[in-house]
């Protein structure tokens, strides 16, 4: 059974770039949440899609968009990088509907700006 | 005031010890309460759940849930050095978003 996959592992990318992350579901799961984590803090909530619309967006600019296709996989877009989007990107998935079930959560994508 | 709070540490506890980690949060609204553990370097691995006041056991983890007092912790029995790793504490509403603390650092010394 497929846990949650992250692509790519590391990206190094200069400031003003634009950068997809990659993510496909745990198996049975339809519900897709992306997270920043910087160092030493916890993850930050960016959005969640479910049923490829955004149904949640956390406190995060416009320069981060998302998009979730029909086989349930999800795409994390990051514009005019800066500096400060050096962190790590968890990808979780769960099962919407199913009360409270848990996120579980990929490999990450740690994405460095220079 | 965060909504999640947590103990940065890090807590030392010597091997074969009770580590005893806790994590307070301020929307009473909140739901299920999840504690994941993380290693350096590594994504958040799930260990424990609850959604009801009480306690929960799994292995020699157990989870305490106390909704009045918006209070939950985490007991690790028989600690093993693989224990150590940040904890994160996280809430959330049903299908809503997770809301983390910073997460404690657990040390375990032979």
């Amino acid at each position: 059974d497929a846990g949650v996959t992250q692509s790519p592992t590391h990206l190094i990318k200069t400031r003003g770039q634009q950068v997809t992350l990659r993510c496909s579901p745990k198996s049975g799961h339809d519900t897709v949440s992306w997270y920043q984590q910087a160092l030493g803090q916890g993850p930050q909530f960016i959005f969640q899609y479910y049923e490829e619309e955004e149904r949640q967006r956390g406190n995060f600019p416009d320069r981060f968009s998302g998009h979730q296709f029909p086989n349930y996989s999800s795409e994390l877009n990051v514009n005019a990088l800066l500096l400060g989007d050096s962190a790590l990107y968890l990808c979780a998935s769960s099962l919407n509907g199913a009360g409270g079930q848990p996120q579980h959560f990929g490999d990450g994508t740690r994405l460095s700006i220079l | 005031q965060k909504e999640v709070e947590q103990n940065s540490g890090p807590l030392s506890v010597p091997e074969g010890a009770i580590a005893s980690l806790n994590c307070t949060y301020s929307d009473r609204g909140s739901q299920s309460f999840f504690w994941y553990r993380q290693y350096s370097g590594k994504s958040p691995e799930l260990i424990m759940f609850i959604y009801s006041n009480g306690d929960k056991e799994d292995g020699r983890f157990t989870a305490q849930l106390n909704k009045a007092s918006q209070y939950v912790s985490l007991l690790i029995r028989d600690s093993q050095p693989s224990d150590s790793a940040t904890y994160l504490c996280a809430v959330n509403r049903v299908t809503d978003k997770l809301i983390f603390g910073t997460g404690t650092r657990l040390q375990v010394f032979p």
